[in-house]
C-alpha cells in the first residue's frame, strides 16, 4: 500500500493560466474523490469517480473545472483560465467498496497559487 | 442538507493533560461519523471512524470518540496529550448512502511543553 498520490506538490501559476493535477489513487481502490481546501477551513467536495464513470460533482464546480478518470485508475482535475479565487490545496482521496462505510484515504494535496 | 460543527477553532493543551475536541453535526438520520487528523502541508489522516454499534470508538495514536445521538455529537477525546499531536483536527460526516464527506471547519491543537 504505497498510499494515494498525488502532483505536483506545489503549482504556481498567473491569473488566466490553465493548470493539470494528478491523482494516483491506492491501486485496488475503485472510487476516486477530488476536494478543495481553503485557508482555515475543512476540505470541501468537489467530484467523485467510481471506476472511470464520474457519478456526482458539487456545485463547486464550475465549467472551468473538468476532471478525468481514464480506465479508472489515475484521475487528472484541469483548471481554465485561473483566477485568484482557485488559490487553494487541491486534496484527492480513495476508498474501496460501493458503501460509504469504506473510510477515504486522502493524499498529501496540490496547493495551487495563482499569482 | 448535513453540516457539521466545530465550534472551537483553536484549543491549547499542556503535554500530559487531557483532551477533547468537540463536534456536533446536522442530519436527519445517523450518519457515519469520522476523525482525521492534518499535519501542516499535508493530507488528512484517518483517526477514527463511526458507523454503527458501540457509541465508544477506539481510533490510533490513543484516541477515542463517543457518538452521542441526543446530542448530535461525536467529540474526540485523548487521555493525554503529546507534543507530536499538535495538529489541526477535523469531524467529518457522509450520509449513509452519498459518496462525499461534508467536514468541520476544524480545530487547530497547539501543545505546550
Amino acid at each position: 500500500d504505497t498510499g494515494v498520490s498525488q502532483n505536483p506538490r506545489h503549482k504556481i501559476t498567473k491569473r488566466g493560466q490553465n493548470v493539470t493535477f494528478r491523482c494516483d489513487p491506492i491501486s485496488e481502490h475503485n472510487r476516486l474523490y477530488w476536494y478543495r481546501q481553503t485557508l482555515g477551513q475543512g476540505p470541501e467536495f468537489l467530484t467523485y469517480f467510481q471506476n472511470e464513470a464520474q457519478l456526482e460533482k458539487s456545485r463547486l464546480l464550475s465549467d472551468r473545472f473538468s476532471a478525468e478518470r481514464p480506465k479508472g485508475s489515475f484521475s487528472t482535475l484541469e483548471i481554465q483560465r485561473t483566477e485568484q479565487g482557485d488559490s487553494a490545496m487541491y486534496l484527492c482521496a480513495s476508498s474501496l467498496g460501493t458503501n460509504s462505510n469504506q473510510p477515504q484515504h486522502f493524499g498529501d494535496g496540490t496547493r495551487l497559487s495563482i499569482l | 442538507a448535513q453540516s457539521v460543527t466545530q465550534p472551537d477553532i483553536h484549543i491549547t493543551v499542556s503535554e500530559g493533560a487531557s483532551l477533547e475536541l468537540r463536534c456536533n453535526y446536522s442530519y436527519g438520520a445517523t450518519p457515519y461519523l469520522f476523525w482525521y487528523v492534518q499535519s501542516p502541508g499535508q493530507g488528512l489522516q484517518l483517526l477514527l471512524k463511526y458507523f454503527s454499534g458501540d457509541t465508544l470508538v477506539q481510533g490510533i495514536k490513543g484516541f477515542e470518540a463517543e457518538f452521542k445521538r441526543s446530542q448530535s455529537s461525536f467529540n474526540l477525546r485523548k487521555p493525554s496529550v503529546h507534543w507530536s499531536d499538535a495538529a489541526e483536527y477535523f469531524c467529518a460526516v457522509a450520509p449513509g448512502s452519498a459518496r462525499q464527506l461534508t467536514f468541520g471547519s476544524g480545530t487547530q491543537l497547539t501543545v505546550l511543553p
